[in-house]
């Protein structure tokens, strides 16, 4: 079956621009999850997201934000985009909110913010 | 505060040598650990998951360890493999009483040479 699947993978935007990503789940997972990646901080939760509602949520400003589907897939919008936000943003799914059923991570969408 | 915290930062080894990675945590209440490896650019993939009661998991040529009293967790990896270069990632749940927060370490980078 497929994967996560992540669109697009590569992007390359200005300070001030906002962005969108987009995240497809496993057919089946209803819990999608986004997560930031920068060589210096690891990986950093942003936000979960169970039946079309934000469950959880990281220490991130507003700028950042998602939203869940009724088929589950999800998009995650960053707004006035800053240089720090150049990271790759991996999205993960599972069958329900939590990890007891294991996430499966996608293979990142890699932002550059110039 | 829950913290995962891993070791080495990076380690450089033979190809054929073994290896072990350390993971320390103190996350609580613990509901499970998670070993993932990430490749360069792409999102992890899990490895093994071990449960309270379970204290060691194998997964071909990688044996996690558990000891939930010491709150440690090593990654043993027998005869490396260049393609076992890449990121490992421990990643521990903690027992909400609705959902499972998870935090993850920064990863050891591992990198085999010939």
């Amino acid at each position: 079956k497929a994967g996560v699947t992540q669109t697009p993978r590569y992007l390359i935007k200005t300070r001030g621009q906002q962005v969108t990503l987009s995240c497809s789940p496993i057919s089946g997972h209803r819990s999608v999850s986004w997560y930031q990646q920068t060589p210096g901080q690891g990986l950093q939760f942003l936000f979960e997201y169970f039946s079309e509602t934000q469950r959880n949520k990281g220490n991130f400003p507003g700028r950042f934000s998602g939203r869940q589907f009724s088929n589950s897939r999800s998009e995650m919008n960053v707004s006035t985009l800053e240089l720090g936000d150049s990271a790759l943003y991996l999205c993960a799914s599972s069958l329900a909110l939590g990890t007891p059923y294991g996430y499966t991570f996608g293979s990142g969408t890699r932002l550059t913010v110039v | 505060k829950n913290q995962v915290e891993q070791s080495p930062q990076s380690l450089i080894i033979l190809e054929g040598k073994n290896c072990t990675l350390q993971c320390n945590y103190t996350v609580s209440p613990f509901s499970n650990l998670r070993w993932y490896k990430q490749d360069t650019g792409r999102g992890p993939v899990s490895l093994t998951i071990m449960t309270f009661s379970e204290n060691t998991k194998s997964n071909g040529r990688y044996t996690a360890t558990l000891d939930a009293d010491t709150k440690q967790s090593s990654l043993h990896i027998t005869a490396s493999q260049l393609s076992d270069s890449a990121s490992y990632i421990c990643v521990v749940s903690a027992d909400l009483t609705s959902y499972q927060k998870v935090t993850f370490g920064t990863g050891t980078k591992l990198q085999v040479i010939p």
